[in-house]
């Protein structure tokens, strides 16, 4: 089965503080996504990587950054956290190709005070 | 730009009864669609997905989707519900050409004893 760990279930950070959220899955998947998740609003992508070191804007990056230095391995950067980062933070991983599916991470909840 | 609708935000129906959860994409390429399940607390999980070929999928569950290409619609249904099919359901699109998934805003599914 594949899995893909999120670092935290819950974090709780004071506002300009940076955060760090990783992500890591066990398939060798090419293709990984950082999602936020909002009530009424769905999914909302911030970045995908296709590959190591390769990264692209979402819908919503502003505020935020990746890096994707091993495969197996993505990680989200909110440079100096706000209040309206306050969110469900989603991680999915897949094998490169548009038809397949992606699995998920159980999620971070982040609280920005 | 790809959108997906989920036309319901929240559906209520009593334990044993039928539920079709609706929705709409618009794409003018082709497309691979998936619903998704997201219990309290918890990352999404793949109920169903369709590819090619039958337009009629089964899923996990008990779920089943149809797809139909002139309406754009490619809605949920099972012809019993549980308690323990309470949760969140998204749909979501994967265009044929790019890397993205597409995500309607969620249908939350609630069964009544």
């Amino acid at each position: 089965d594949v899995k893909v760990t999120q670092s935290s279930r819950y974090l709780v950070k004071r506002t300009g503080e940076k955060v760090f959220l990783e992500c890591v899955q066990d398939m060798d998947h090419e293709n990984m996504f950082w999602y936020r998740q909002d009530p009424g609003l769905g999914l909302r992508l911030i970045y995908f990587s296709y590959d190591v070191k390769m990264k692209e804007k979402g819908d919503i990056p502003e505020g935020y950054s990746v890096s994707r230095e091993k495969k197996e391995r993505f990680s989200l950067i909110l440079e100096s956290a706000s209040t309206n980062q306050t969110s469900m933070y989603l991680c999915a991983s897949r094998i490169r190709a548009t038809y397949n599916e992606q699995f998920f991470g159980p999620g971070t909840r982040l609280t920005v005070l | 730009a790809q959108s997906v609708t989920q036309l319901d935000s929240q559906v209520p129906v009593f334990e044993e009864a039928p539920v079709e959860l609706r929705c709409n994409y618009s794409s003018s390429v082709s497309v691979y669609l998936f619903w998704y399940v997201q219990y309290p607390n918890q990352g999404l999980q793949l109920l169903l997905k369709y590819l090619s070929g039958s337009t009629l999928v089964k899923g996990i569950n008990g779920f089943e989707a149809e797809f139909n290409k002139s309406q754009t619609s490619f809605h949920l249904r099972k012809p019993s519900v549980h308690i323990s099919d309470t949760a969140e359901y998204f749909c979501a699109v994967s265009e044929s050409t790019g890397n993205q998934f597409y995500f309607g805003t969620g249908t939350s599914l609630t069964v009544i004893p």
